[in-house]
């Protein structure tokens, strides 16, 4: 089955800088990759996903890229503020009518004012 | 909004006992998964259904069932609770099938934490 690993686990960066996750995927057939943040003691909530058709994906102050060949994605957020600290998780899935999403293990994302 | 309600937000339960977690979503959503949530560890997925009366095992399935006796409800059981069963349950819904409007989004109701003693 999917395994998805994420690094780091943990990272801090001052306010204002960028802040980047990397993910890696093991199944050829995961066709979209979603990323969830999860603020202390909330539900987990979808914030950008990338399809395998597409190399990059913006919103705003997040981005995503995609790399099929070599199995990994990346979440890049610019000009961080302290409301951006939370738990990030990637996730990997094929469309199957099943729709399975697997995820990762998290990292969690501190932003220093 | 789509809403996920979880039934309980905090259970004490002790070794052995019989658990039910519930989970109903309002959105006639046709998958709906379990989850548990522990640190360092992500969302592991225990069971999903994605279609009434119908499951898959997920990666984490020992210890557990579940029912989906209608398209809303899906119910996760622990047959005798163990403590290593300690942790937090996060139930999740979303549409089947992909499309450019069905982004395949999980909304998750707002977990049911659960300690065994």
């Amino acid at each position: 089955g999917e395994n998805v690993e994420q690094h780091p686990s943990t990272l801090s960066v001052q306010e204002g800088d960028s802040a980047v996750i990397k993910c890696t995927y093991s199944d050829s057939a995961s066709n979209y990759f979603p990323w969830y943040k999860q603020e202390l003691g909330k539900r987990p909530q979808l914030i950008i996903d990338i399809r395998s058709n597409v190399g990059e994906k913006k919103d705003q102050r997040i981005a995503v890229t995609l790399n099929k060949t070599a199995k990994h994605f990346s979440l890049h957020i610019t000009e961080t503020q302290p409301e951006d600290s939370a738990v990030y998780f990637c996730a990997a899935s094929s469309f199957t009518s099943y729709d399975k999403v697997i995820f990762g293990p998290g990292t969690s994302l501190s932003v220093i004012p | 909004d789509v809403k996920v309600t979880q039934s309980s937000r905090y259970l004490v339960k002790r070794t052995g006992e019989k658990v039910f977690l519930e989970c109903v979503q309002d959105m006639d959503h046709e998958n709906m998964f379990w989850y548990r949530q522990d640190p360092g560890l992500g969302l592991r997925l225990i069971y999903f259904s994605y279609d009434v009366k119908m499951k898959e095992k997920g990666d984490i399935p020992e210890g557990y069932s579940v029912s989906r006796e209608k398209k809303e409800r899906f119910s996760l059981i622990l047959e005798s609770a163990s403590t290593n069963q300690t942790s937090m349950y996060l139930c999740a819904s979303s549409l089947s099938g992909t499309s450019e409007t069905n982004t395949g989004e999980l909304f998750f109701g707002e977990g049911s934490r659960l300690t065994v003693l």
